[in-house]
């Protein structure tokens, strides 16, 4: 069974452009999740999606969006980029979205932001 | 706040001897704990998980030790191998409802040979 994908794994762009972000979850999972990894700041939680609506999310600003599709995979959206938005992006999707289902994480998407 | 600690930053352990990595919690609702082992560049990697009606947890060389009322938790490994060499995070969440979890800033643990 494939693991999580994420795209692209690599990205730079510049201070107010707007950035998408792509997770596919493991086939059978409807839960995803998103993560900001910072350096110090261990992974913070962004937002989860289950069966297309969001359920939990973190304290972020409104620049940081997301959405799930009937597929189950996630986008998620980041707008006017600012430099402290370089982190790596993770993803991760768990099986029905129980607390107690194990989140099997992505690659992530390192963003750097110039 | 943050509800989840691993106060330690790093963590330098001989080849062989045994790894102990600590995680402390504030949120009482926590009732379901994880460990996460995470390379350079890539994305975490489930260990291990403990729920509160348990005290320890074993699987091969990973065991951990759940401490409620201390509110305290800790992974050991033994025998600890260079491959072991890694970014350890510690999570907890509330099993009522669809709880987010909630991640300590990681142990950087070196195996030295």
């Amino acid at each position: 069974k494939a693991g999580v994908t994420q795209t692209p794994r690599y990205l730079i762009k510049t201070r107010g452009q707007q950035v998408t972000l792509s997770c596919s979850p493991i086939s059978g999972h409807r839960s995803v999740s998103w993560y900001q990894q910072t350096p110090g700041q261990g992974l913070q939680f962004l937002f989860e999606y289950f069966s297309e609506t969001q359920r939990n999310k973190g304290n972020f600003p409104g620049r940081f969006s997301g959405r799930q599709f009937s597929n189950s995979r996630s986008e998620m959206n980041v707008s006017t980029l600012e430099l402290g938005d370089s982190a790596l992006y993770l993803c991760a999707s768990r099986l029905a979205g129980e607390s107690t289902d194990t989140q099997y994480f992505g690659p992530g998407t390192r963003l750097t932001v110039l | 706040d943050q509800q989840v600690k691993q106060n330690s930053p790093s963590l330098s352990v001989q080849e062989g001897r045994i790894s102990i990595l600590n995680c402390d919690y504030t949120n009482s609702m926590f009732d379901y704990f994880l460990w996460y082992k995470k390379y350079p560049a890539e994305g975490p990697t489930f260990l291990i998980s403990i729920s509160s009606i348990k005290d320890k947890n074993e699987d091969g060389r990973f065991t951990v030790f759940l401490n409620k009322s201390a509110k305290h938790l800790s992974l050991h490994i033994v025998p600890s191998q260079p491959g072991d060499s890694a970014v350890y995070f510690c999570a907890a969440s509330a099993r009522a409802g669809f709880q987010k979890l909630v991640f300590g800033t990681g142990t950087r643990l070196l195996v030295s040979p």
